[in-house]
């Protein structure tokens, strides 16, 4: 079993609606968790970190992070075409600094 | 300029070859990371430094090695390319809080 485990989609979204992204993670010892947002062929590029219990919100995103779940989601609301990508969930142990990163969901938002 | 960047951005190289692929960064992070991404995969960590003393493993080092030649600078070395070493290779620069990684733009290597 990967530490951190997305569905690799792809998740199809009309454009205008909301896109919900869904990933788990094994290592109870992961405390803080990231949402990359990833074009095809270029870097990653950090959308939002959470690291408390709860919602967290930044403009059309927001992050639920259930740590009892062990469960990350990211929500992105009037989704447009430029929004289609590859979202990346990755977790952080509070040891280490190192980033562990699951599969990646593939999102297409359709006009 | 880039705040983090990799060379070269393309590669192909045969099989058995050396080939270093390097890293340098202006951010002034003393972590520095180098990550292979495979399709469906995800990135997985392939060795990691925080400071030019301090080189360690990560989960899929076996066929490469590094070099932490200053703190700025950190460069992966394939010493016998292999075709399963196909992948697209980021370096990741961080500052050792919680804000995650910065990436360099990439390379993308094949080994034929």
């Amino acid at each position: 079993q990967k530490e951190v485990e997305q569905n690799s989609g792809p998740l199809s979204v009309p454009e205008g609606a909301i896109a919900s992204l869904n990933c788990t993670y094994s290592d109870r010892g992961s405390q803080s968790f990231f949402w990359y947002r990833q074009y095809s062929g270029k870097s990653p590029e950090l959308i939002m970190f959470i690291y408390s219990n709860g919602d967290k919100e930044d403009g059309r995103f927001t992050a639920q992070l259930n740590k009892a779940s062990q469960y990350v989601s990211l929500l992105i609301r009037d989704s447009q075409p430029s929004d289609s990508a590859t979202y990346l969930c990755a977790g952080l142990k509070a040891a280490g600094n190192k980033l562990t990163f699951g599969g990646g969901t593939r999102v297409l938002v359709k006009p | 300029d880039a705040d983090v960047t990799q060379t070269p951005r393309n590669r192909i190289t045969k099989t058995g070859k050396r080939i270093m692929l390097e890293c340098s960064q202006t951010k002034g992070h003393d972590r520095m990371y180098w990550y292979r991404q495979d399709p469906g995969l995800g990135l997985r960590l392939i060795y990691y430094s925080f400071d030019v003393k301090d080189i360690n493993k990560g989960e899929i080092s076996d066929g490469y090695s590094v070099s932490r030649q200053a703190q700025a600078k950190f460069s992966l070395s394939l010493e016998s390319a292999i075709p399963n070493q196909t992948a697209l290779y980021f370096c990741a620069t961080s500052e050792g809080t919680e804000r995650g990684y910065t990436f360099g733009s990439g390379t993308r290597l094949t080994v034929v």
